[in-house]
């Protein structure tokens, strides 16, 4: 398994501003991923972040609002932009682990937009 | 496309009594099915997985599941409930290229 941390663990913002988050892993790994996860809702994928590579992003989520950097193979960022009070969730990042698409999952940013 | 459906929103169960919660999957091939459990302001747990080996698969903490491909079903069950299952469980399935698609979450509460 992987020990996945993130940063910060929870954020009250401004609406109009701009969160980044941070995600590290204790291992390298090839493929990153970036979850929302809404007030009493599932979690939705935002993007994949393979090093070296631009983000792929799922249907209804853009690069301008939720750009994606991954300078490594254990190191993610996920910026909220122009944030507003519905983007006010949980993001997790996650990371594939073994031969079986297993994910693990780093403790999630709780944000509050205001 | 993959989806997968939990049936059920909310389930109550009696402390030492079984749990069983139920998941549908579609899948245009075999699937990797997961159940992953997320406890109150903490992370996801991943309980247990299916990848096309036995389809009865165990997990941590006395849960298991049962891959009926003829049923296109996931069901999570464990014989006797704890206060500290008390947790959202979510079924998930594999996508292809790594991406998760995740149920709705099934609310487990577990009465004294």
């Amino acid at each position: 398994s992987a020990v996945i941390s993130q940063k910060p663990s929870r954020d009250i913002c401004q609406r109009g501003t701009s969160l980044t988050i941070q995600c590290q892993v204790d291992s390298q790994v090839t493929m990153m991923f970036w979850y929302r996860q809404q007030p009493g809702q599932s979690l939705t994928l935002i993007a994949t972040a393979n090093q070296g590579s631009e983000a792929t992003y799922e249907s209804g989520f853009v690069i301008d609002k939720f750009p994606i950097s991954r300078p490594n193979l254990t190191f993610s960022t996920l910026t909220v932009s122009n944030m507003s009070p519905e983007d006010s969730s949980i993001y997790l990042c996650s990371v594939e682990a073994g031969d079986s698409y297993e994910q693990y999952f780093g403790p999630g940013t709780r944000l509050t937009v205001t | 496309a993959q989806s997968v459906t939990q049936l059920d929103s909310h389930v109550s169960v009696s402390e030492g009594t079984p749990v069983l919660l139920r998941c549908n999957y579609s899948s245009s091939y075999s699937p990797s099915l997961f159940w992953y459990v997320q406890h109150p302001n903490k992370g996801l747990q991943l309980l247990l997985k299916y990848t096309s080996a036995a389809t009865l698969v165990k997990g941590i903490n006395g849960f298991e599941a049962e891959f009926k491909k003829s049923e296109t079903s996931f069901h999570l069950t464990k014989p006797s409930a704890h206060m500290s299952d008390a947790a959202e469980y979510f079924c998930v399935v594999s996508g292809g290229t790594g991406k998760l698609i995740f149920g709705q979450g099934t609310t487990l509460q577990v009465k004294p």
